[in-house]
């Protein structure tokens, strides 16, 4: 099993629309949890750390569920400039701040 | 946001030569990493530096590669070697601050090696 799993997308979506990222990890001793974002052929930026209690930063929601090892991501009201690629991004406990990533999933929001 | 620079931005060699990637993190930290990430996979660590030695490194980190940060600010990644599956997007990156949300780390625009 993967140690960071994503839908494989691309997702396609009108602009305003909600789109919803789903992730998984394998470790349950993962101890942190992250989205980025990463434009094409550029840095990864992060986009929100991801808290137990579920947490909100304008348009977008992430949630955590430790039980099910269950990361999302929900971004409302889509603009065009949300098109990138999402990146789940877990560190382990233990593991001097080494981050994990999935692979990603590709956003396009269409005019 | 904290900036971390890299250069050069893109960098063209031959199989078998050495290369040296230059990261400048951000000041007065301790930690830096380097991923790395090849065109259409997923972005790897390849090995973390505290306090001036190696804290942990992947199995992708070998003999060929190793850090340095020669004079206290700039952070250096050596490939003494390059193979043509060492061409990728390799970023440094370090976390915003001390004592702050050290889990968060911050990366570098990247620097593109291709080895031909």
């Amino acid at each position: 099993r993967k140690e960071v799993e994503q839908d494989p997308g691309p997702f396609n979506v009108p602009e305003g629309a909600t789109v919803a990222f789903n992730c998984t990890y394998s470790n349950s001793a993962s101890q942190s949890f992250f989205w980025y974002r990463q434009d094409c052929r550029k840095e990864p930026k992060l986009l929100m750390s991801v808290y137990s209690s579920g947490n909100e930063d304008g348009r977008f929601t992430a949630q955590l569920n430790r039980a099910s090892q269950y990361i999302s991501l929900l971004i409302r009201d889509s603009k065009l400039s949300d098109s990138a690629t999402y990146l789940c991004v877990v560190k382990l406990a233990g593991s001097n701040y080494k981050l994990t990533f999935g692979k990603g999933t590709l956003l396009t929001v269409n005019p | 946001e904290p900036e971390v620079t890299q250069t050069p931005s893109h960098q063209v060699t031959q199989m078998g030569q050495e290369v040296i990637l230059r990261c400048v993190p951000i000041s007065n930290h301790l930690y830096f990493y380097w991923y790395r990430q090849i065109l259409g996979q997923k972005v790897e660590f390849l090995v973390s530096f505290y306090n001036n030695e190696i804290s942990e490194k992947s199995e992708i980190f070998d003999d060929q590669f190793s850090v340095e940060r020669p004079d206290g600010s700039n952070f250096t990644l050596k490939i003494r070697s390059t193979k043509l599956e060492d061409s990728a997007m390799y970023f440094c990156a370090s976390p915003p601050k001390f004592g702050g949300t050290r889990n968060e780390q911050f990366f570098g625009p990247g620097t593109r090696l291709t080895v031909l």
